[in-house]
């Protein structure tokens, strides 16, 4: 059975760093590219950021390109997004997602990230 | 990358079928055949309801069928069930992934 669970959520200060965490299981995840998806309060789905199963091809949402860093570690079946300047804005529920063939085929549940003073 | 544009809103009674509007342009919808639809309920992961525009993974009933025409892309939701409330987002591929707003479904 397909498994994300994300970690790394909390409450930051504006200008803070976050980096989250997504753990996965029950497929070779080396094959599979990975995204980062969120969802602020009363909006809709934003996609994020992405990453190719060999780290190879990297791209990023206009809203957080030099701010947000994706990575992964492929011998701990994980992916990290490193979140720096971290604005109002950014507030949300950070799902990650697998990327299969351009579509997002599971979902973790998601982590809260709360950027406030 | 600007979002594809949905309805906010649509509804409809058990039974019926509704359909979900999904536009965008010819750099997106137009120019894609990765177009998908993803089922939202609040607290929940999304799930993948969708996928090249009208394929349906495992587990997802047949009520649920998608299509495309010109930058325009559509989810119709026929005999209508009270768990089919949800948000439903349509999402699309093309140099890069662009969600559309969302539309919530409500069944009467």
């Amino acid at each position: 059975e397909v498994q994300l669970v994300e970690s790394g959520g909390g409450l930051v200060q504006p200008g803070g760093s976050l980096r989250l965490s997504c753990v996965a299981s029950g497929f070779t995840f080396s094959s599979y590219a990975m995204n980062w998806v969120r969802q602020a309060p009363g909006k809709g789905l934003e996609w994020v950021s992405y990453i190719s199963g060999s780290s190879r091809s990297i791209y990023y949402a206009d809203s957080v390109k030099g701010r947000f860093t994706i990575s992964r570690d492929n011998a701990k079946n994980s992916v990290s997004l490193q979140m720096n300047s971290l604005r109002d804005e950014d507030t949300a529920v950070y799902y990650c997602a697998r990327d299969n063939w351009n579509k997002f085929d599971y979902w973790g549940q998601g982590t809260l990230v709360t950027v406030s003073s | 990358q600007s979002a594809l544009t949905q309805p906010a809103s649509v509804s409809g009674s058990p039974g019926q079928s509704i359909t979900i509007s999904c536009t965008g342009t010819n750099s997106d919808v137009g120019g894609s055949n990765y177009v998908s639809w993803y089922q939202h309920h609040p607290g929940r992961a999304p799930k993948l309801m969708i996928y090249e525009v009208s394929n349906r993974p495992s587990g997802v009933p047949d009520r649920f069928s998608g299509s495309k025409s010109g930058n325009t892309a559509s989810l119709t939701i026929s005999g209508l069930q009270a768990e089919d409330e949800a948000d439903y987002y349509c999402s699309s591929y093309t140099s890069n992934r662009v969600f559309g707003g969302g539309t919530k479904l409500t069944v009467l």
